[in-house]
């Protein structure tokens, strides 16, 4: 049982760059979320699904993309990348959003120059 | 805007020490979870609260959560150096599926 996995670690690209990090989770959990981590900021929430083929969007979606096609990918794509989205993004996933503790993975850290 | 404030930003203590975090909601709690990140991690969950004036303690870490002042604390008593790492508080802050974390406390603990 592997858990939540996120690759790759780390990633460097360029202005205007586009890539796509991703998550998988083998715990069968319907929900799966996207964050990302800035210096004195805490965690943000950048997309969300509660199942698969449905998601929406947390507090700061702009300039990402997700789906969500099996239960256990949720892969999220920057579409042109900005340095203001060098930053660390976690995912994670739950059984039940709102009464069970969600499981992280290890994250990746991304620059863009 | 920050809907979660948590206070200190950053504490260092000696070990054997007790310390206290506390985390403010500016919005309706429904359930209020704390985690626990060491330094280049992923975060690990500690426990959650639910109701006012509930209480939870996991090993040497006691939280409590007052409904009425939208507010959280998590005590740790006779801190070790395995306590240190980023403290976070998340909440679901209105009836729907979005979470929010708070701003994250850094413990660090002397030998």
């Amino acid at each position: 049982n592997a858990g939540v996995t996120q690759t790759p670690k780390f990633q460097v690209l360029k202005t205007g760059q586009s890539m796509t990090l991703q998550c998988a989770q083998d715990m069968n959990h319907e929900y799966m979320s996207w964050y990302r981590q800035d210096p004195g900021m805490g965690l943000r929430l950048i997309h969300y699904s509660v199942g698969a083929g449905i998601t929406d969007q947390g507090e700061v979606p702009n300039g990402y993309n997700v789906s969500r096609s099996t239960t256990e990918d949720f892969p999220l794509r920057l579409l042109s990348a900005a340095p203001s989205q060098t930053s660390v993004y976690f995912c994670a996933s739950s059984d039940r959003w709102s009464v069970d503790e969600q499981y992280f993975g290890p994250g990746t850290r991304l620059t863009v120059t | 805007s920050q809907e979660l404030e948590q206070s200190p930003q950053s504490l260092i203590v000696q070990e054997g020490k007790n310390l206290t975090i506390n985390c403010t909601s500016s919005k309706t709690l429904y359930g209020l979870y704390w985690y626990k990140q060491k330094y280049g991690e992923g975060l690990i969950f500690l426990m959650m609260l639910q109701k006012g004036g509930e209480e939870k303690s996991h090993e040497k870490i006691t939280a409590k959560l007052d409904e009425k002042k939208q507010q959280s604390s998590l005590h740790i008593t006779a801190s070790q150096p395995s306590h240190a790492g980023i403290y976070l508080c998340g909440a679901l802050l209105k009836a729907g599926n979005q979470f929010y974390f708070g701003t994250g406390t850094s413990l660090t603990v002397i030998p």
